[in-house]
């Protein structure tokens, strides 16, 4: 167990939807990082936030958003969903560059 | 360009046979980590091993070995003595900072070690 929870386990939806993925890092990690992992396209850094902030952006959508809050959670936000983006999204949290995975969200588009 | 390459997409061994993963990255940063992650098939990611850009000495730990050379810029994995619960899929990663506390993350695409009884 890594200490990084992340809800739902598993979410299906239809396309043109908006879902919210939930991440909660361990305790005392202020740097939380999401990824997305599909078939095609492997393992994909989406974005980074530390203490609240956006500190390093990767291969995300503009369909995505992503925040941090003060308790340090972590909610991405996929909107108008396109089957492609069923995949497989990770949440990770770090203080040092040691980056710690939650399970993942399975996320499936109908 | 990919920033992470894992030329070997499958490998199969016997177990107790070792075997050596390939990664070879790419960067223009003299500040860098690498990273080993392993995703067994039930699918979440392990965290193996993190190594700084000056730091190449070699790490061994149990079964598992890395061999760091800037030189060719590899970061190369071994299990020693196979065993079938390392049948699983390893990533390679490379991480750039980017100011701050900022940090770029690319993955390569994986090798999938199959171990066989």
């Amino acid at each position: 167990d890594s200490g990084v929870t992340q809800t739902p386990k598993h979410l299906i939806t239809a396309t043109g939807q908006r879902v919210t993925l939930r991440c909660s890092p361990r305790s005392g990690d202020l740097s939380v990082y999401w990824y997305q992992q599909s078939l095609d396209q492997g393992l994909q850094f989406l974005i980074q936030y530390y203490n609240g902030e956006e500190r390093a952006k990767g291969n995300i959508l503009e369909r995505f958003s992503a925040q941090q809050f003060p308790d340090l959670h972590s909610e991405l936000n996929l909107s108008s969903l396109e089957l492609g983006d069923s995949a497989l999204y990770f949440c990770a949290s770090s203080t040092s560059d040691t980056q710690y995975f939650g399970p993942g969200t399975r996320l499936t588009v109908l | 360009a990919q920033k992470v390459t894992q030329a070997q997409t499958e490998i199969s061994v016997v177990e107790k046979e070792d075997v050596t993963l390939d990664c070879v990255y790419e960067t223009r940063d003299t500040t860098y980590y690498l990273f080993w992650y392993k995703q067994p098939p039930s699918g979440e990611l392990v965290f193996l091993i993190r190594r700084n850009s000056f730091d190449e000495q070699n790490e061994i730990s149990g079964r598992y070995s890395w061999n760091f050379q800037k030189s060719t810029s590899s970061f190369n994995f071994t299990i020693t003595a196979s065993q079938v619960v390392d049948s699983a899929v390893y990533f390679c990663a490379l991480s750039e900072a980017k100011g701050g506390t900022g940090n770029q993350f690319y993955f390569g695409t994986g090798t999938s070690l199959t171990v066989i009884p």
